[in-house]
Formats: structure tokens, C-alpha cells, sequence
């Protein structure tokens, strides 16, 4: 199993582009997140789904759309990126019905996005 | 805001030592957990502790929990190089399906 994985793993943008974060999972998780982590700060959640064609905002919804079509992929999109939005961002998926109540979640290696 | 704040933000140890980090959180919880993050790389889930628990055990991990103090420690005994990482600490609200996560304690064990 590849488990979760994200594509690409850097990507360079000037202001006001647009792209699309691809998240994938094969563990059949019901839930998915995005995160953003920034330097000295811990994980920030940015829009999660708890099941294919749902999904929630988070702490910092602002200036990201998602999508969960299919229950194996997650995308986060940016449509008119600012430089506010250079981060790292994680995805992550977990199944706590299937794990009782431990909400264990398994995260992607990370992009790196740079906004000019 | 962010629901767990790990302290110290940093701590430089030898190689054998025990090191201790500490988090408090501000709501109800149902779980705390500890995640690790090496350099560069995703995070890696550690342990799980519920909220009627106090202590839990995993290799050379002990975490505690008050829920009176709403906070939790993370201790790894015999520390090595390899430990090197930063840790975060992240709660499941009561009642919700957000994980919230920390800012972390950056941890350098000097072999």
C-alpha cells in the first residue's frame, strides 16, 4: 500500500495563479484533511471531509476550495494565489469507525508551494 | 487559536536521557494524541490516550493525562540520536471531527 500520497511535492506560483493540490489514499479512509504548517507554528486545519462529496471548513478556509469526488482522493484548490499562502501542506486521511474511537491519522510526505 | 500548546518550544538533550514535553489544551477532549514530524517529512502518529485514561505505555513512550488541568506529557526514556525530531501533541474535540494540532516541541538529542 502507498498509504497517502501528494502530488507534486514543490511547486513555484506568481500571485494571482491558480492550481490544484492532488491528495490520494488507499486504505479506504472515510476522512480526509488538508493542513497548512508554516515555520514555528504547528498544523492548521484548512478544509476537511468526513465522506466522498462532503466536505467542512476548517481554521483557515479562506482564499482554498476542496473537492472530494471519489472517496480515495481529496484536492485542494487555490484560485488566485497569494503570497500569504507560501506554506507546506499535508494532507491526511482516517477511518475512526473502523478504529473504535482513535482517530489516528496518517499524513502525505507534504508540498511545499512557494507564491511569488 | 490553536487547541494544544506544547512546551518547551525546544529542548537540547545527551544521548540517555529521559526528555519531557508538556501540552495544554482549552476545550473538552475526547483523545489526545502525539504525533511526530522528522525533518522535511510528514507526520507519524505515536500514541493515543483517551480522556477517561491517565497513563499510557508504548516502548520506551509514557504519556499522561489530566483532564482536570487539561494537559498531557510525553516522556521518552533512554533518548537516541535517531529521536531527534519535532512532536506534536493534537486533541479530538468532544463532540467533533476536527483533529487539532499544536505547535510543537523541537527536540535535538546530541549522541
Amino acid at each position: 500500500n502507498a498509504g497517502v500520497t501528494q502530488t507534486p511535492k514543490f511547486r513555484v506560483l506568481k500571485t494571482g495563479q491558480s492550481m490544484t493540490l492532488l491528495c490520494a489514499q488507499d486504505m479506504n479512509h472515510e476522512y480526509m484533511y488538508w493542513y497548512r504548517q508554516d515555520p514555528g507554528m504547528g498544523l492548521r486545519l484548512i478544509h476537511y471531509s468526513v465522506g466522498e462529496g462532503t466536505t467542512a471548513k476548517g481554521e483557515v478556509p479562506d482564499g482554498y476550495n476542496v473537492s472530494r469526488l471519489k472517496k480515495q482522493n481529496f484536492l485542494l484548490g487555490l484560485e488566485s494565489a497569494a503570497p500569504s499562502q507560501t506554506s507546506v501542506y499535508f494532507c491526511a486521511s482516517s477511518d475512526p469507525h473502523r478504529t473504535g474511537a482513535n482517530n489516528e491519522q496518517f499524513f502525505g510526505p507534504g508540498t511545499r508551494l512557494t507564491v511569488l | 487559536s490553536q487547541q494544544g500548546e506544547e512546551d518547551p518550544q525546544a529542548l537540547s538533550i545527551q544521548e540517555g536521557e529521559n526528555a519531557t514535553m508538556n501540552c495544554s489544551y482549552k476545550t473538552s477532549i475526547n483523545n489526545l494524541q502525539w504525533y511526530r514530524q522528522n525533518s522535511g517529512r510528514g507526520l507519524v502518529h505515536l500514541i493515543l490516550i483517551r480522556s477517561n485514561e491517565r497513563e499510557k505505555h508504548s516502548g520506551r513512550l509514557r504519556v499522561t493525562l489530566d483532564t482536570s488541568k487539561k494537559s498531557s506529557s510525553l516522556l521518552i526514556t533512554a533518548s537516541r540520536a535517531a529521536d531527534t525530531a519535532s512532536y506534536f501533541c493534537a486533541t479530538d474535540e468532544a463532540g467533533g471531527f476536527k483533529t487539532i494540532f499544536g505547535a510543537g516541541t523541537r527536540l535535538f538529542v546530541k549522541a
